[in-house]
């Protein structure tokens, strides 16, 4: 089975630019994740995804990120314009159903912003 | 707010010795899971064990092992027989009622020397 796909790898940009990065979940898994890995911290929960329905972006600085998760399957994660602070790892996640507490990662991007 | 708190930013220990990782947590909720998570530095982060606070037996896979204690909201994690290749970040979260939603320590540097 293959796992959670993610690309780029890893990204350099300026501040205010604008970056996008792409997450392919296991097949058939229904739920999707967006976490923030700040350097020397745990992963923080960005946005999650319930199909292609929202089900919590309370933790999306939704002024300059955004997500979408079109048809169901693959997402995007977005931000428009880059901060310094927004330097990190942007991990996927995605478990099989609702109430599927195990969570299967992606790789990650991680994002330089200089 | 649910926290979750590692307090040893850094360990290590000799292959093939023990070692014990502590995990602490907050909440008032008496239906949760708690995970440790490795994260190796390719960032791909890997579910390591799983405990559901209802069950009163600690679980185990393999090598690693945990001491649950729910009054204490306490949950470590034990290495045995340690490996070169459990040199990793690892990390407690927490997920209060299959929220789905991940509470994450600031995980500890594990080094195994040979």
């Amino acid at each position: 089975e293959a796992g959670v796909a993610q690309s780029p790898r890893y990204k350099i940009i300026e501040k205010r630019q604008s970056v996008a990065f792409w997450c392919n979940p296991i097949s058939g898994h229904a739920t999707l994740y967006w976490y923030q890995q700040i350097l020397g911290q745990g992963p923080k929960l960005l946005i999650q995804f319930q199909n292609n329905g929202v089900v919590d972006d309370s933790q999306l600085p939704k002024d300059r990120f955004s997500a979408e998760r079109l048809k169901g399957v693959d997402s995007t994660l977005k931000i428009q314009p880059a901060k310094l602070e927004d330097s990190a790892v942007y991990l996927c996640a995605s478990s099989l159903l609702a109430g599927w507490v195990e969570q299967y990662f992606g790789p990650g991007t991680r994002l330089t912003v200089t | 707010a649910q926290t979750v708190t590692q307090s040893q930013p850094e360990m290590s220990v000799q292959e093939a010795e023990t070692v014990t990782l502590s995990c602490t947590y907050d909440t008032s909720e008496s239906n949760y899971y708690l995970f440790w998570y490795k994260q190796p530095p390719s960032r791909q982060m890997i579910l390591v064990i799983r405990q559901e606070a209802y069950k009163q037996q600690n679980a185990t896979e393999n090598r690693f092992s945990v001491n649950f204690q729910k009054a204490a909201k306490s949950f470590s994690l034990k290495i045995s027989d340690s490996q070169l290749g459990d040199t990793a970040m690892y990390f407690c979260a927490f997920d209060e009622g299959g929220s789905e939603k991940l509470v994450f320590g600031k995980g500890t540097k594990l080094t195994v020397n040979p």
